[in-house]
């Protein structure tokens, strides 16, 4: 069986742009979370998505934002790029909400900002 | 609210010697407990996790675990360090009851440096 997939899995961008990056759960599993890993702040959650919803979210300013597909797909996107989001994004997927035992994590996105 | 603390930001073993990373946590409510392993430029990889069944956890590449629910303590033993086990550990805690839906709260993370 497939693990989670992440694409791109390297990306540079520069201040105020805008990133878009993609996440594909294994397959049978419905949820969708994202966390942000940086070296100062370690491993934060951003947001959980179940069946096209957002079902948590964590503190972090609007311009992250994230998105469920009916496959399960999710993406997420990050509006007028900082130096600080530079940043390992990690996606992983559960069978549903609520069951984070069943959680296993994707290989992760590194973003530099420059 | 929930949070994790990871005794020791760095650990240093020689090969064959006992590995011993700490971990406490704090919750309200019943929790998970995980432990992840963190190779460079990779994800996470789950090496075991408790979830209320029972309280001494086996896991992957001869690693244990065991919940201490007094101790609010979930630390992580190997009885014989491998160069391969050189990495970064990271203890994680979430809510059995579904509350905070697939939210993982991590520590701080623990690297494990392994001597010949």
């Amino acid at each position: 069986k497939a693990g989670v997939t992440q694409t791109p899995r390297y990306l540079i961008k520069t201040r105020g742009q805008q990133v878009t990056l993609s996440c594909s759960p294994i397959s049978g599993h419905r949820s969708v979370s994202w966390y942000q890993q940086t070296p100062g702040q370690g491993l934060q959650f951003l947001f959980e998505y179940f069946s096209e919803t957002q079902r948590n979210k964590g503190n972090f300013p609007g311009r992250f934002s994230g998105r469920q597909f009916s496959n399960s797909r999710s993406e997420m996107n990050v509006s007028t790029l900082e130096l600080g989001d530079s940043a390992l994004y990690l996606c992983a997927s559960s069978l549903a909400s609520g069951r984070p035992e069943t959680q296993y994590f994707g290989p992760g996105t590194r973003l530099l900002v420059l | 609210a929930q949070s994790v603390t990871q005794l020791g930001s760095h650990v240093s073993v020689s090969e064959g010697a006992l590995v011993l990373l700490r971990c406490n946590y704090s919750s309200s409510v019943p929790p998970y407990l995980f432990w992840y392993v963190q190779y460079p430029n990779q994800g996470l990889q789950l090496l075991l996790k408790y979830t209320s069944a029972a309280t001494l956890v086996k896991g992957i590449n001869g690693f244990e675990a065991e919940f201490k629910k007094s101790e609010t303590s979930f630390h992580l033993t190997k009885p014989s360090a491998h160069m391969s086990d050189a990495a970064e550990y990271f203890c994680a805690v979430s809510d059995a009851g579904g509350t905070s839906y697939g939210k993982l709260t991590f520590g701080q993370g623990t690297i494990l440096t392994v001597h010949p």
